[in-house]
């Protein structure tokens, strides 16, 4: 079956430190990969998503950037973090080229930003 | 543009009563609906999707979400509520116009109390 982790579960930075959260999904090949994030405990912002190794796009400008070194790894960085970035941060994936297709969220990382 | 809409931030409903939870949207093709349970600090978990065919989907836990094209909407249900059914939930939509990216609402949040 397959598996979507996210580390860390939660993760406390000063502004102006630099983010890396990472996704990993088990089980599966080739999937379509997102970043999306959930403010106060509501909405989902789309962020990135991938279709492919190398391959971003990015949904909404901001400091923060995606990169997928490999198949079932997605990476989510920033290099100076802003109060603003504070949130949930999920990650999710669905099969590949299946656009009618449930996506399936990792459990989160909590990230707060003073 | 494709879009969602929860029209109520809160529904309360008693332990035993049914219970809705609404939904519209708004796509320029086909949509491909699914709604998704959160609870505190969690991922989103799946419950339930629309793809074609009978307009009356079951899901999970006893879910069900009856998908109304003339009312462009994609209410959840479910006969008798349970107090562990108190979460947060998302109705969200696929389009295939839009590169198969998935739009969700702002949530609703269901209380059951006993």
């Amino acid at each position: 079956s397959q598996t979507i982790h996210q580390w860390p579960a939660t993760l406390v930075q000063p502004v102006g430190s630099p983010l890396s959260l990472e996704c990993t999904v088990e089980g599966t090949s080739n999937p379509n990969l997102y970043w999306y994030r959930q403010a106060a405990g509501r909405g989902l912002q789309l962020l990135f998503y991938s279709v492919g190794i190398g391959q971003i796009s990015s949904e909404v400008p901001q400091n923060l950037s995606a990169s997928r070194p490999q198949d079932r790894q997605f990476i989510l960085s920033s290099k100076k973090l802003l109060l603003s970035d504070s949130g949930f941060y999920l990650c999710a994936w669905s099969e590949m080229g299946l656009l009618s297709d449930t996506q399936y969220f990792g459990p989160g990382t909590r990230l707060t930003v003073l | 543009a494709q879009s969602v809409a929860q029209p109520e931030d809160q529904v309360n409903v008693a332990e035993g009563n049914p219970l809705t939870v609404k939904c519209t949207y708004s796509v320029s093709g086909n949509p491909y609906l699914f709604w998704y349970v959160q609870y505190p600090n969690r991922g989103l978990q799946f419950l339930l999707k629309y793809i074609t065919g009978d307009n009356l989907v079951k899901g999970s836990y006893g879910f069900e979400a009856e998908f109304n094209k003339s009312q462009t909407s994609f209410h959840l249900k479910k006969p008798s509520a349970l107090v562990s059914d108190s979460a947060l939930y998302f109705c969200a939509v696929r389009d295939v116009a839009n590169a198969g990216k998935s739009t969700f609402g702002d949530g609703t949040t269901l209380t059951v109390k006993p």
